[in-house]
């Protein structure tokens, strides 16, 4: 079955250090994002990515970076300079060029500050 | 500027009772808008979507959206609650302008009373 693939589901992640949340999809899907959820304020986009080796940023970039080397992973990674990285990351993709065509989202990764 | 308002952060109802939950939009180009439902610790599903032609549209589980253009809304509907209807529902909005680009309302908590 194709779908979106995130791990792992929680994480826990000691102050100072790097994380990287896992996402792979088998839609062949052109673009992909990502978004934070915080509890009472929806989703906010953080990268997306359009097409292999290019991305941009969404509206909560700062702490986090992403790579898009093949055309089914988008890893994100969280840094240290991500000073509440304490939340649940979801990954979506989307066929490019199809706006009326809605988004597959993966499980979650809730990452927890210890 | 585009956007999405979803009324009301939660919203209670009977089991049994009608549910409405509320989406405006904000765009100068014609959108193409979603619903989607989140369950505790998942990603978002779709339940709906309006793109072309009929503005009543039936989702899954009993759900329904009219599209009404003048008043620029898209409000999500099902006529008798049942309590696996309690999750979260986000709005969301595309444009063919900005094919990559999904905003999302700031979502609605359904809880339903037995």
């Amino acid at each position: 079955d194709g779908g979106i693939t995130q791990s792992p589901k929680y994480l826990f992640r000691k102050e100072g250090q790097n994380v990287t949340l896992s996402c792979e999809q088998n839609l062949n899907h052109d673009a992909m994002y990502w978004y934070r959820q915080d509890p009472g304020q929806g989703l906010r986009l953080i990268y997306y990515s359009q097409i292999v080796n290019d991305f941009q940023k969404g509206d909560i970039a700062e702490g986090y970076s992403v790579s898009r080397e093949k055309k089914e992973s988008f890893p994100l990674t969280v840094t240290s300079a991500q000073k509440n990285p304490t939340a649940f990351y979801l990954c979506a993709s989307t066929p490019t060029g199809s706006p009326n065509t809605e988004a597959f989202f993966g499980q979650g990764t809730r990452l927890t500050v210890v | 500027a585009q956007s999405v308002t979803q009324l009301g952060s939660h919203v209670s109802v009977s089991e049994g009772a009608l549910v409405l939950l509320r989406c405006n939009y904000s765009s100068s180009v014609p959108p193409y808008l979603f619903w989607y439902v989140q369950y505790p610790n998942q990603g978002l599903q779709l339940l709906l979507k309006y793109t072309t032609g009929a503005t009543l549209v039936k989702g899954i589980n009993g759900f329904e959206a009219e599209f009404k253009k003048s008043e620029t809304s898209f409000h999500l509907t099902k006529p008798s609650a049942h309590m696996s209807d309690a999750a979260e529902y986000f709005c969301a909005v595309t444009f063919y302008s900005s094919a990559s680009k999904i905003i999302f309302g700031s979502g609605t908590r359904l809880s339903i009373r037995p």
